[in-house]
């Protein structure tokens, strides 16, 4: 398995203000990727980061909002900008390590826009 | 699109068997996922299947029909402590990430 550590756990932040939320892998990842999980529903792909390039957003998600970066293939962060309160949510990181089909995810962060 | 119901609560008695079904239509197939999810916690797996048939795990079973766009996961001899959400997950064939079902809330009673 993968050990997947998020900063900061929680969060709370006032609206206009921006959050960079952090992931560090404890070993080389194929593939990472940012879920947000809203209150009482299931996980939704924000995007995919890319290691050395943009990432790949899903529809409905954009890097003036979401902006992402992945140095290297252990540590990512999201960055939730300008934020508004439809914005409180559950945030988590995902990874998929060399051919293992399994996701791992991380143990999510937690905002909540005041 | 891509479109993955699953009942959104069941309610089982301490000790029974629970099915909790999936169905998905998806542009593309490349795995089905099942995740168990406490609340407050994150996601955990539970079993992943690409082919036809059933995958076995301990207590925990999942079957999957690609030709019917179908899932299951069966949960026998449950425990109060597998009260939880079940998440049903699609595999797309464009990349590795996931497309997540709504969820099936899942209460164990003693």
């Amino acid at each position: 398995s993968a050990v997947i550590s998020q900063k900061p756990s929680r969060d709370i932040c006032q609206r206009g203000t921006s959050l960079t939320i952090q992931c560090q892998v404890d070993s080389q990842v194929t593939m990472m990727f940012w879920y947000r999980q809203q209150p009482g529903q299931s996980l939704t792909l924000i995007a995919t980061a890319n290691q050395g390039s943009e990432a790949t957003y899903e529809s409905g998600f954009v890097i003036d909002k979401f902006p992402i970066s992945r140095p290297n293939l252990t540590f990512s962060t999201l960055t939730v900008s300008n934020m508004s309160p439809e914005d409180s949510s559950i945030y988590l990181c995902s990874v998929v390590r060399g051919s293992d089909y399994e996701q791992y995810f991380g143990p999510g962060t937690r905002l909540t826009v005041t | 699109g891509q479109n993955i119901d699953q009942p959104t609560e069941m309610t089982a008695t301490e000790g029974a068997i629970v099915q909790i079904n999936c169905t998905y239509q998806t542009s593309g197939f490349n795995g089905l996922f099942w995740y168990q999810q406490h609340a407050g916690e994150a996601p955990t797996f539970l079993s992943y299947n690409v082919l036809d048939g059933l995958e076995e795990k301990g207590r925990f079973s999942s079957f999957l029909s690609r030709s019917k766009g179908y899932s299951y996961l069966l949960l026998k001899e449950l425990q109060m402590k597998d009260s939880a959400s079940y998440l049903c997950a699609v595999r797309l064939n464009s990349g590795y990430a996931l497309n997540f079902g709504k969820g099936t809330s899942l209460l164990v009673t003693p």
